[in-house]
């Protein structure tokens, strides 16, 4: 059973469209994560939501967390070819506790910016 | 200054060889991580250091050998890997090990067992 279902797995758009990324659970998160990855490269860590409803606004790029602490989004307006790469969701279980550093992985969006 | 270094960048070895991985961060974090990731997949952890101790093992299977020596380094030690151990291998580190932590990662070891 995956705890956080990411989605769409695969998005392949032209340059200078909108997209939306998805992130969703039935369970509580303390905290959300979302990185992008470049082949070959590590995870860079592009933002933390922790609070309920909250929305981070990072350049072209916009995060929401659910009202519940259960889901988030990852917006791109006017995506580049720069934005290409491989997009991941993490969250730290609120039902974890203590549970020290697991993060719990969405499956990526791999994301492809045609120019 | 939010960077994990790791050495080597890519590493190929055979199945009776014995090398090493090292990671190092100057953030003053007290936790590092070792995970695995497979192409297109998201990481898997394998091991979890907090404060020195190790505090997570994702059962990973003994031919890995983590080790720290002190808060800035991490090292994982590889003997007798099997050609599906063919991955890469990111380091990661946090201010103390809890989960709500952000984790910072390191570019990975490319491994290459042949």
């Amino acid at each position: 059973t995956q705890l956080l279902e990411q989605s769409p797995q695969f998005l392949s758009i032209q340059e200078g469209e909108n997209l939306t990324v998805y992130c969703n659970s039935s369970s509580v998160f303390s905290s959300l994560q979302w990185y992008r990855q470049e082949p070959g490269e590590g995870p860079v860590l592009l933002v933390t939501v922790v609070t309920g409803g909250e929305v981070k606004k990072l350049k072209r790029l916009t995060f929401q967390f659910g009202d519940a602490r259960k889901d988030s989004s990852l917006h791109i307006t006017a995506a580049q070819p720069g934005d290409t790469g491989l997009y991941l969701c993490a969250g730290a279980l609120e039902a974890g506790g203590t549970s020290y550093g697991k993060l719990t992985f969405g499956q990526g969006t791999i994301l492809t910016v045609h120019p | 200054d939010t960077e994990v270094t790791q050495t080597p960048k890519h590493l190929v070895m055979g199945m009776t060889n014995k090398k090493s991985l090292k990671c190092e961060q100057h953030m003053g974090h007290r936790a590092m991580y070792w995970y695995k990731q497979k192409a297109k997949k998201p990481p898997e952890l394998m091991f979890v250091y907090s404060y020195e101790k190790l505090s997570i093992n994702e059962s990973v299977p003994s031919r890995f050998s983590p080790e720290c020596p002190n808060s800035s380094l991490l090292n994982l030690h590889l003997h007798a890997l099997q050609p599906e151990d063919s991955a890469l291998y990111l380091c990661a580190s946090s201010l103390e090990g809890f989960s709500v932590d952000e984790q910072y990662f390191g570019p990975g070891t490319r491994l290459t067992v042949t």
